[in-house]
């Protein structure tokens, strides 16, 4: 099956830690995003990359990290500089110019502090 | 700020009602998206709608698009418990390259 697949479906991280959130698509898409739910609300971008070893920064980037060295996957790291990173993460996909084409997201990761 | 904004926040109706839900926007737009969540899942793409269309249909789906008003609609007929989810419009700007997400209508159908 074709898709996209983020784990874990949840991540505790403690005070001062760094966590990664993965994912992966075998969609061959070019054009890979990472969002931020939190309750009850919409999604914003925090990055995304267009071509393996390029990205950019979205709306929301402070205290994240990524890389794109393989075509199919896309980390998203939370560094420790992320104050209030408790959220519903999604990753998603494209095939195309950036937005032009519908989205693919995955399952998502809950990420809770404790 | 977000680019489209989601009316009603939320919606109750009864199995077989028709459901209908706005999306507004503040800038000029390339397409709108409409997109669900069910509960604790990804999204899933309904419909996209581009900025010289004015009405789209997809199933039980009619989406449209005013950009004069810089508005959209999504109305889902004959609803089923199963359409409970959350509706979210997206738009890429006409100048961007990225989407923008509204904060989403959650919709609750009633069997």
């Amino acid at each position: 099956d074709g898709g996209i697949t983020q784990s874990p479906k949840y991540l505790f991280r403690k005070e001062g830690q760094n966590v990664t959130l993965s994912c992966e698509q075998n969609l061959n898409h070019d054009a890979m995003y990472w969002y931020r739910q939190d309750p009850g609300q919409g999604l914003r971008l925090i990055y995304y990359s267009q071509i393996v070893n390029d990205f950019q920064k979205g709306d929301i980037a402070e205290g994240y990290s990524v890389s794109r060295e393989k075509k199919e996957s896309f980390p998203l790291t939370v560094t420790s500089a992320q104050k209030n990173p408790t959220a519903f993460y999604l990753c998603a996909s494209t095939n195309g110019g950036i937005g032009e084409e519908t989205q693919y997201f995955g399952p998502g990761t809950r990420l809770l502090v404790l | 700020s977000q680019q489209g904004e989601e009316d009603p926040q939320a919606l109750s109706i009864q199995e077989g009602e028709n459901a209908t839900m706005n999306c507004s926007y503040k800038t000029s737009i390339n397409n709108l998206q409409w997109y669900r969540q069910n509960s604790g899942r990804g999204l899933v793409h309904l419909i996209l709608i581009r900025s010289n269309e004015r009405e789209k249909h997809s199933g039980r789906l009619r989406v449209t698009l005013d950009t004069s008003k810089k508005s959209s609609s999504l109305l889902i007929t004959a609803s089923r418990a199963a359409d409970t989810a959350s509706y979210f419009c997206a738009t890429r700007g006409a100048a961007g390259n990225k989407l923008t997400f509204g904060g989403g209508t959650r919709v609750l159908v009633k069997p």
